[in-house]
């Protein structure tokens, strides 16, 4: 069974930083690319990034570029997304996706919560 | 970059047909043939029913169809089932090779 588990969300404040993790299973993570999209409340989808194969290829959305930082870790199977200088505007839930293509997402988590606020 | 374009909602009755429209530019929906579907219900992931403008993941029922003509894509609900009331999103990759989704569509089955 295909599975994609987000951690790392919680309360900070603005100019914090938090790290979010993907743990996944049940496909070889190393082939695909992989993704984060975000959703404000009660609002829409966002794509926030994306990584290639070997970590070596990603892209940001505007909103995010220089502040926040995609990685994986192949051995883990394992995704990563590293947030810093976090305004109240990134208050979201965060969702790991992938295991389609560069460009579709076929498989995604049940998202973890990031809530920026004094 | 701003959102693709989607209407707010739509509705139909069971066993009737919709369509969804989602409109970019020359940049993205008009210039690759990356454009995807998700489907998502209240309080649950988003799943993808459509990728590469028609193209089906296995398990999603026939009656989801997909399509582009310019810059405009286009998903199509046949024979309109009460589960296919959910919050419709297309998704297209662009030229500054990111990915960008549409503000949404909220279908309600009458």
């Amino acid at each position: 069974e295909v599975q994609l588990v987000e951690s790392g969300g919680g309360l900070i404040q603005p100019g914090g930083s938090l790290r979010l993790s993907c743990a996944t299973s049940g496909f070889t993570f190393s082939r695909f690319w992989m993704h984060w999209v975000r959703q404000a409340p009660g609002e829409g989808l966002v794509w926030v990034s994306r990584i290639n194969t070997d970590g070596r290829t990603t892209n940001y959305a505007d909103s995010v570029k220089g502040r926040f930082t995609i990685s994986r870790d192949n051995a883990k199977n394992t995704l990563y997304l590293q947030m810093n200088s976090l305004r109240a505007e990134d208050t979201a839930m965060y969702f790991c996706a992938g295991r389609g293509d560069s460009t579709w997402l076929d498989s995604w988590g049940q998202g973890t919560p990031v809530t920026v606020s004094s | 970059q701003s959102a693709l374009t989607q209407p707010a909602s739509v509705s139909g009755s069971p066993g009737q047909s919709i369509t969804i429209s989602c409109t970019g530019t020359s940049s993205d929906v008009g210039g690759f043939n990356y454009v995807s579907w998700y489907q998502q219900h209240p309080g649950k992931a988003p799943q993808l029913m459509i990728y590469d403008v028609s193209d089906r993941p296995s398990g999603v029922s026939y009656r989801f169809s997909g399509s582009k003509s310019g810059n405009t894509a286009s998903l199509t609900i046949s024979g309109l089932q009460t589960e296919d009331e959910a919050d419709y999103y297309c998704s297209s990759f662009t030229s500054s090779s990111t990915v960008l989704f549409g503000g949404g569509t909220k279908l309600t089955v009458l």
